[in-house]
Order: C-alpha cells, then sequence, then structure tokens
C-alpha cells in the first residue's frame, strides 16, 4: 500500500537549520510531483512547496521563499526539505503528501494531495 | 492572492445533513477539493474535483461547486465524522491555497 513516513522534526532554536525527509513506498515515486505542507499548533493547513516528478519544477510559498528548499532522489524513493533560518512561526506539523493532478506548463489546476504522511513535529524555540 | 473562506464551525444532529462551505472569487471556475482531519491523524482526501469521491469515502459524502460558493454535504452525519474539513484549490497566482478549516460537530 502507498505509505509516507516523514523524519527529521525536533527543536531547534531561531536561526537554525533542520532537513526533513520523507520515506516513499507503494507507488512509482518518480512518477509523481511532491509536496510539503505545514499545520501550527491548533492552526489550519498550510501549503509549503511542491516539486515536479523530475525535480525540474519547484514553487515555493511565500512565507517560506528563500529558506527553504525542496528536493529529491528518485533512486532512493525520498523528499526531502532544507530549512534554514527557521523562525519561531515555522514551529508547525509537517506533512510530506503525494501530489494527484496533471500539471502542464506550470499549470495545475487539478492538484490536490493524497495520500498524506503521518508528519513530523518541528519546534522553533530558544 | 486567492483566499478561501470557511465558518469556523458548523453542527449538526446525528443523521440530519451537514453542509460545509467554502468561498472564493468565482470559485466555481476552480477545481475544488475537501479534507478530513480528525484529532491527531493526517488529512484525508474526502471528495476531489469539486463532486468526486475516492474509493473508500462513503457515498454520504458529496459536493458541489458554482458561483462563488462550494459546498461540502455530509447526509447522515455519523458520530465519527466529527472533524475538521479543509477545501483547497490550485490558483495560478498562488499556487495551492487551504481554506482555513471547519470544525463540524455532530450533536
Amino acid at each position: 500500500q502507498v505509505q509516507l513516513v516523514e523524519s527529521g522534526g525536533g527543536l531547534v532554536k531561531p536561526g537554525g537549520s533542520l532537513r526533513l525527509s520523507c520515506a516513499a513506498s507503494g507507488f512509482t515515486f518518480s512518477d509523481y510531483y511532491m509536496s510539503w505542507i505545514r499545520q501550527a499548533p491548533g492552526k489550519g493547513l498550510e501549503w509549503v512547496s511542491y516539486i515536479s516528478s523530475s525535480g525540474s519544477t519547484i514553487y515555493y510559498a511565500d512565507s517560506v521563499k528563500g529558506r527553504f528548499t525542496i528536493s529529491r532522489d528518485n533512486a532512493k524513493n525520498s523528499l526531502y526539505l532544507q530549512m534554514n533560518s527557521l523562525r519561531a512561526e515555522d514551529t508547525a506539523v509537517y506533512y510530506c503528501a503525494r501530489v494527484e493532478g496533471d500539471c502542464s506548463g506550470g499549470s495545475c489546476p487539478f492538484m490536490r494531495f493524497d495520500p498524506w504522511g503521518q508528519g513530523t513535529l518541528v519546534t522553533v524555540s530558544s | 492572492s486567492y483566499e478561501l473562506t470557511q465558518p469556523l464551525s458548523v453542527s449538526v444532529a446525528l443523521g440530519q445533513t451537514a453542509r460545509i462551505t467554502c468561498g472564493g472569487n468565482n470559485i466555481g471556475s476552480k477545481n475544488v477539493h475537501w479534507y478530513q482531519q480528525k484529532p491527531g491523524q493526517a488529512p484525508v482526501l474526502v471528495i476531489y474535483r469539486d463532486s468526486n469521491r475516492p474509493s473508500g469515502i462513503p457515498e454520504r459524502f458529496s459536493g458541489s461547486n458554482s458561483g462563488n460558493t462550494a459546498t461540502l454535504t455530509i447526509s447522515r452525519a455519523q458520530a465519527g465524522d466529527e472533524a475538521d474539513y479543509y477545501c483547497q484549490v490550485w490558483d495560478s497566482s498562488t499556487a495551492v491555497v487551504f481554506g482555513g478549516g471547519t470544525k463540524l460537530t455532530v450533536l
């Protein structure tokens, strides 16, 4: 069955860095766009970033642009999120999710997320 | 940037019909997806492309989208339907947008 398992979360000081990983199994990872989505404690869902199947197309939310970097290793069936210059407001559970819905020329009108991993908690605090 | 507006909470009597709305400028021209999130769990897709149910989602869940409002309808509401529900679209200027979420209470 399709499975996504995140790891790498933890406690980090403001200004610090952290690298999240997402191990995928049960599907052909290299065929799918992938995404990171986060949820601050007691708050709603916030999309963070997505990456195309080949890694050539990447988009970020304005709130993380310039600080976070998404990447993938199709040989290892893994998705990553490098988070630098972390702030208190980055504290959240970070989910990886498989993207469903075709994209063409940078347009992804049908984009949705299914399934999601169980999430990994990132806490930014001194 | 594109925004989606959901009511903070909706209540429904056991066995009755719940309707959760998602408002956005001309949202009827977009594809709307809905997620259910129970406490301590990851979100689950329950409706995609306005009105389609993924496999394993009960027929009690349905969706519609027209004008400036998309609606998730849960018929014959059960205690197990209590959860937070989020709508989501893709927008050419903002990429992915989530609504703020609606807490469904089954009385």
